[in-house]
């Protein structure tokens, strides 16, 4: 059973960098199978995608975010990780890692990690 | 962009109920579009994919249909457990993921 637990600070000042790393157990994130993404959601709002890395590095973003976003992945540590510069209130919700299935959907995520841009 | 759009916003129903829930893609997606459940203050799940396919561990009590633009999800019988947010995502226009709006499933 593939698990993923997400890591990182709760709290980030605004205009700073949010970081996130996600660990993946249960299954190698190497796998030619599946990507591996971010996934957020303010507050009684909706889902938005963030953008996903494949093991061999290849990313792909949401157009909305493309600028100040960047995805990493350590196959060493079965890892991966989310960097969010510049970032707002607007940028306050609960952060997912997930898998993804070809590219098609999520099939497991993480708990997810509130993370509240405040000064 | 491919704008997903979901209908009813929020319901409300009692168990034992046939729940019926759309979502309307803004231009054609073949059967690329999944089904998400989420309960209060839990983690997405995954329902549905391809429009039609229930993932593994999920009851048969859900079912999803269409293709090009317009799918349902169906509840044939609606349990205490089903109550939360539904939503659709599409998987056509990659590499974008996008999820349509959220349908809310409430007790009557």
């Amino acid at each position: 059973q593939v698990q993923l637990q997400e890591s990182g600070p709760r709290l980030v000042k605004p205009s700073q960098t949010l970081s996130l790393t996600c660990s993946v157990s249960g299954g190698s994130i190497s796998s030619d199978s599946y990507y591996w993404s971010w996934i957020r959601q303010p507050a009684g709002r909706g889902l938005e995608w963030i953008g996903r890395v494949a093991a061999s590095g290849i990313t792909n973003y949401n157009p909305s975010l493309t600028s100040r976003v960047t995805i990493l992945v350590d196959t060493s540590k079965n890892e991966f990780s989310l960097i969010l510069t510049s970032v707002t209130a607007a940028d306050t919700a609960v952060y997912y890692c997930a898998r993804e299935f070809f590219g098609e959907f999520a099939d497991y995520w993480g708990q997810g990690t509130l993370v509240t841009v405040s000064s | 962009d491919i704008q997903m759009t979901q209908s009813p916003s929020s319901l409300s129903a009692s168990v034992g109920d046939r729940v019926t829930i759309t979502c309307r893609a803004s231009q054609t997606i073949s059967n690329y579009l999944n089904w998400y459940q989420q309960r209060p203050g839990k983690v997405p799940k995954l329902l549905i994919y391809s429009a039609s396919t229930l993932q593994s561990g999920v009851p048969s009590r859900f079912s999803g249909s269409g293709s090009g633009t317009d799918f349902t999800l169906t509840i044939s019988s609606l349990q205490p457990e089903d109550f939360g947010t539904y939503y659709c995502q599409q998987s056509y226009n990659t590499p974008s993921l996008t999820f349509g709006g959220g349908t809310r499933v409430d007790i009557k």
